[in-house]
């Protein structure tokens, strides 16, 4: 199993394009989730998905769209980046009703 | 308002020694507390967690307290080794769908050989 992978690693955006952050697992992991962590703020969540169709906001969701149309897929959609992005992004996932989550290596975003 | 906080963001430790990471929350419906180990370039890994209806977890040579009326659990890690040297985020789940997680700012543990 290859868990929970992320692309791109790196990634430098002008302030107002538009990106997509993939995430992917094998799993077969009904919840997945997106965090962002930042210096000294620990890791905070941005969107979450219990199952395919259903998606949620988490503490930190303005500027970022999700959509989970299967299992194994949960993107992080950026619209129009902001300086105030930039930051690591994780995905993470789990089993329904399990608190353990699985995390990918994350992708560092620097929003200019 | 952070509902999860690690006071401490950094600790030095000679190895051999225990290490002793702390950290408090304020939300009473947390029910569930889990520890994450972070190297750097790489994503949080599970560590250990602890129900909230016990006040000891162990696993090795890694120890969780749970203290409840204090709203306070500490990591113990014994006996520290150069290869702990992480950064080692608390995290609280409960009262939410999803089980989502709330994490502290992390504490940056440093093991001297």
């Amino acid at each position: 199993n290859a868990g929970v992978t992320q692309t791109p690693k790196f990634q430098v955006l002008k302030t107002g394009q538009s990106m997509t952050l993939q995430c992917a697992q094998d799993m077969n992991h009904e919840y997945m989730s997106w965090y962002r962590q930042d210096p000294g703020m620990g890791l905070r969540l941005i969107h979450y998905s219990v199952g395919a169709g259903i998606t949620d906001q988490g503490e930190v969701p303005n500027g970022y769209n999700v959509s989970r149309s299967t299992t194994e897929d949960f993107p992080l959609r950026l619209l129009s980046a902001a300086p105030s992005q930039t930051s690591v992004y994780f995905c993470a996932s789990s089993l329904p009703y399990q608190e353990t989550q699985y995390f990918g290596p994350g992708t560092r975003l620097l929003v200019l | 308002d952070q509902q999860v906080k690690q006071n401490s963001p950094s600790l030095s430790v000679q190895e051999g020694r225990i290490s002793i990471l702390n950290c408090d929350y304020t939300n009473s419906m947390f029910d569930y507390f889990l520890w994450y180990k972070k190297y750097p370039a790489e994503g949080p890994t599970f560590l250990i967690s602890i129900s909230s209806i016990k006040d000891k977890n162990e696993d090795g040579r890694f120890t969780v307290f749970l203290n409840k009326s204090a709203k306070h659990l500490s990591l113990h890690i014994v006996p520290s080794q150069p290869g702990d040297s992480a950064v080692y985020f608390c995290a609280a789940s409960g009262g939410n769908a999803g089980n989502m997680l709330t994490f502290g700012g992390g504490t940056r543990l440093m093991v001297k050989p």
